[in-house]
């Protein structure tokens, strides 16, 4: 099987603008999870999707947004770019879970956005 | 609320000797922990999970971790540390299900030659 794709993998903005990226996730899975990574804070939980419906959500202001479509691809929008909004963006599936079974992530390699 | 703690952000260790990893997790029900390496720009890999089996857990490259509840501990080793087991390495937690996962800040793990 393939694994999580990212694109792009390398992204340049000025501040200001804003940035659509993108999540391809493992054939199967259909929850999608985006993370936040920086030397400072680490890796922050952003959102999970499950079939089209946000079903978590972390501490992040209103710029940043997401959406799952019915392929379960799934995009993160983040509008008003900021200088701290620079980061590795993480992508993360999951397979359907069932009982009580734990939420096993596949992570997939990023996008790296730097916002001048 | 769950967090996770993992004491020492940089750790060196010479070629050969024992990786200690030092993960401590906060948690109001019964935990399913993980331990994630990434190496540089790749995202992360599962290394191992704990999901109330087992008390120590077997992952790849030789890792393994042991849960110890009564310490709250989630500490990760192998007993001879490799080149290529330069990394970062995260401890992660979760009340499963639904649940989201809270990752600790990492350590990154140097491996002197």
């Amino acid at each position: 099987k393939a694994g999580v794709t990212q694109t792009p993998r390398y992204l340049i903005k000025t501040r200001g603008q804003q940035v659509t990226l993108s999540c391809s996730p493992i054939s199967g899975h259909r929850s999608v999870s985006w993370y936040q990574q920086t030397p400072g804070q680490g890796l922050q939980f952003l959102f999970e999707y499950f079939s089209e419906t946000q079903r978590n959500k972390g501490n992040f202001p209103g710029r940043f947004s997401g959406r799952q479509f019915s392929n379960s691809r799934s995009e993160m929008n983040v509008s008003t770019l900021e200088l701290g909004d620079s980061a590795l963006y993480l992508c993360a599936s999951s397979p359907v879970s069932s009982g009580n079974s734990y939420n096993e992530q596949f992570f997939g390699p990023g996008t790296r956005l730097t916002v001048l | 609320a769950q967090s996770v703690t993992q004491l020492g952000s940089h750790v060196s260790v010479s070629e050969g000797a024992l990786v200690l990893l030092r993960c401590n997790y906060s948690s109001s029900v019964p935990p399913y922990l993980f331990w994630y390496v990434q190496y540089p720009n790749q995202g992360l890999q599962l290394l191992l999970k704990y999901t109330s089996a087992a008390t120590l857990v077997k992952g790849i490259n030789g890792f393994e971790a042991e849960f110890k509840k009564s310490e709250t501990s989630f500490h990760l080793t192998k007993p001879s540390a490799h080149m290529s087991d330069a990394a970062e390495y995260f401890c992660a937690v979760n009340r499963g299900r639904d649940d989201k996962i809270i990752f600790g800040k990492g350590t990154r793990l140097h491996i002197l030659p």
